[in-house]
């Protein structure tokens, strides 16, 4: 069984401070990948990135950083100095090799940015 | 527009009404996906085409769901006598990518239909 889990379900942040999503996984899959999707008001679900699970680097992109440790099954997202425009509600989500079409979500994790 | 397109973009139905939903994907895409989102929770697999082939509908919750997607580009899913467990918003996603063993690549969703049962 695959499942997502996104334990915070709400985090409010004041303006230009640093916020951590985390995201834990199961899979039996030894071959797996990660993405993280962003769902702003509109409701358009927003592809931020995806990471295959032989490719442990960390990646940073902007202001936007992933760290994956399968040690601990956890693909964490942190957004430096946030802005207002990156209030959302941000998405973790795995894909098994076994069944890479059925891609599972977590309950996802809504930020607010204060200004 | 270059975007996936979904309609109506909101539904009222009585329980117990036929609903279809449809679905425009980006052109040329091969896979596309519906998923449904209940309030305050993460999208729900449904089910899935690559073309015109529907390779995984596991994630229908009853026989009362059905897809198509006849020639491979629009699709429709169509909800029998609705239940008030049937609210929810109701996502579709295409992508470029295909089941021939490469990496599952980004999916593009459209805004999604919102299905209100009474």
């Amino acid at each position: 069984a695959q499942k997502v889990t996104q334990a915070q379900t709400e985090i409010s942040v004041v303006e230009k401070e640093d916020v951590t999503l985390d995201c834990v996984y199961e899979t039996r899959d030894t071959t797996y990948y990660l993405f993280w999707y962003k769902q702003p008001p509109s409701g358009e679900l927003v592809f931020l990135i995806r990471r295959n699970s032989f490719d442990e680097q960390n990646e940073i992109s902007g202001r936007y950083s992933w760290n994956f440790q399968k040690s601990t099954s956890s693909f964490n997202f942190t957004i430096t100095a946030s802005q207002v425009v990156d209030s959302a509600v941000y998405f973790c989500a795995l894909a098994g090799y076994s069944s890479a079409s059925k891609i599972i979500f977590g309950s996802g994790t809504r930020l607010s940015i204060r200004p | 527009g270059a975007g996936v397109s979904q309609s109506p973009r909101y539904k009222v139905a009585k329980r117990g009404q036929d609903v279809a939903l449809r679905c425009d994907p980006i052109s040329g895409h091969v896979s596309l996906f519906w998923y449904q989102q209940a309030l305050g929770q993460g999208p729900e697999f449904l089910t899935y085409f690559q073309n015109e082939a529907q390779l995984d509908k596991s994630g229908l919750p009853s026989d009362r769901f059905f897809a198509e997607r006849p020639e491979g580009s629009v699709s429709t899913l169509k909800i029998q006598r609705t239940q008030q467990e049937d609210s929810a918003v109701y996502l579709c996603a295409s992508s470029l990518w295909e089941t021939s063993g490469s990496s599952p690549g980004e999916l593009f969703f459209g805004e999604g239909s919102r299905l209100t049962v009474l």
